[in-house]
């Protein structure tokens, strides 16, 4: 079993549905990444995360320490959302490492 | 403040060779880090530095390797190319601690 689980794998919504990506991990963590990667490969930092609950613009991320679940929510969608969104968690203090989910892939349609 | 700069971004080897790729951090940022991206395993961690020294190092052969200069620029060494190393290698920095990571565009990697 993956230390970092992503659902859905791959996702299609219409323009201005809200939408949820889910991440669940079985390792204890310092924090959680949400990262976005679009086509041609270049990852964007969306948000990091140790408690509670961030927002900008419209995506929220929040995170259930006690539950190992993080989710990312996209209101009013908009065809340039469309990317693979990956979660990943952060281990270790000095020696950080990142460990990945598999991603989900987003498409929406105008 | 420029963003993670990897050079080259795109690369053909053939199989046996070897290769190094390069990877400028964001100003102040002493943490960088390298990752493989390929279609079935996903991204994966290789190694990180700080401060010149490697911290954590992930599940790869001894064929991968890296090292971080005295201004933070770093380059990962991959060896006697396979076919299975043709991936996108990424490279994050981070100014310390539990700081968020900031990535490259990538270098993408065929073996030939």
């Amino acid at each position: 079993k993956n230390e970092v689980e992503q659902s859905p794998q791959n996702l299609t919504a219409q323009e201005g549905e809200f939408i949820t990506i889910n991440c669940s991990y079985s390792v204890g963590i310092s924090a959680l990444h949400w990262l976005q990667q679009h086509p041609g490969g270049g990852i964007v930092s969306l948000f990091m995360l140790s408690s509670g609950k961030k927002k900008h613009g419209r995506l929220i991320a929040t995170i259930n320490i006690q539950e190992k679940h993080s989710s990312l929510h996209i209101t009013a969608s908009h065809p340039r959302d469309s990317a693979v969104y990956i979660c990943a968690v952060g281990q270790g203090g000095s020696n950080y490492k990142l460990t990945f989910g598999k991603g989900t892939l987003l498409t929406v349609n105008p | 403040k420029a963003g993670v700069t990897q050079t080259p971004r795109y690369l053909i080897k053939t199989r046996g060779q070897q290769v190094t790729l390069s990877c400028s951090p964001i100003s102040g940022h002493r943490s960088v880090s390298w990752y493989q991206q390929t279609p079935g395993q996903g991204l994966q961690f290789l190694f990180e530095y700080f401060s010149e020294t490697q911290r954590n190092k992930g599940n790869f052969p001894g064929r991968f390797s890296g090292r971080q200069f005295s201004n933070s620029r770093s380059e990962m060494n991959v060896s006697t190319l396979e076919l299975g190393d043709s991936a996108l290698y990424l490279c994050a920095s981070r100014e310390g601690v539990n700081t968020e990571a900031f990535f490259g565009q990538g270098t993408r990697l065929t073996v030939v």
